[in-house]
């Protein structure tokens, strides 16, 4: 079956460290994203990327970096510099060129101790 | 970035109510979709209309493509619990490299 996965579940950050949250597809789509959702709140853009090895920052970029090295995979790394990471992080894929949506992951909710 | 106007933010019903929520826009869009996230989930696409005027069903789910392309609303007919969660409707385009604005979520909780 096709999908994304998002990995960990749940994970928890002592203050100052850098952790990385996993998203890996099958499903063969050119374009992933990272959306940070907060308690009660919509979706905010994090980073995206539409092709291998680009990316661009979306609205709230600050203190998280990502890489896109192959298609199937866009990790995100939230960085000490994110004063607040504490939030439910989700990954999305759409098809570059089509207007069918994205397809979402699971989510990874990160809280910092 | 830009966010879809969308109402209301949160509605309390009871079980075999329906209910209705909309979104609005100032941008014309291609596409409309409407998702459902259920507690510590992702959310999932529910209805997707493509055509300005389009209504659409899925199940006790009825969603219409605004003649104007800058709104779309969903209907939910004679909720019931698990019904509840945040829906987000959402707008596509071909510009800004085909990607989703978001609404802001209505959050539906549904008394037994």
């Amino acid at each position: 079956d096709g999908g994304i996965t998002q990995s960990p579940k749940y994970l928890f950050r002592k203050e100052g460290q850098n952790v990385t949250l996993s998203c890996e597809q099958n499903l063969n789509h050119d374009a992933m994203y990272w959306y940070r959702q907060d308690p009660g709140q919509g979706l905010r853009l994090i980073y995206y990327s539409q092709i291998v090895n680009d990316f661009q920052k979306g609205d709230i970029a600050e203190g998280y970096s990502v890489s896109r090295e192959k298609k199937e995979s866009f990790p995100l790394t939230v960085t000490s510099a994110q004063k607040n990471p504490t939030a439910f992080y989700l990954c999305a894929t759409g098809l570059d060129g089509k207007l069918y949506g994205y397809t979402f992951g699971s989510g990874t909710r990160l809280t910092v101790v | 970035g830009q966010q879809l106007n969308q109402s209301p933010q949160s509605m309390f019903i009871q079980e075999g109510e329906d209910v209705s929520m909309n979104c609005t826009s100032s941008s014309i869009f291609n596409t409309w979709l409407w998702y459902k996230q259920d507690p510590g989930e992702g959310p999932v696409l529910l209805i997707a209309l493509y055509k300005a005027g389009e209504l659409t069903s899925n199940g006790r789910l009825t969603a219409q493509f605004g003649i104007t392309r800058k709104d779309s609303f969903l209907n939910i007919s004679a909720s019931i619990p698990s019904d509840v969660g945040i829906y987000f409707c959402a707008g596509q385009g071909w510009n800004a490299g085909n990607m989703l604005t978001f609404g802001g979520g209505t959050r539906l909780m549904v008394k037994p």
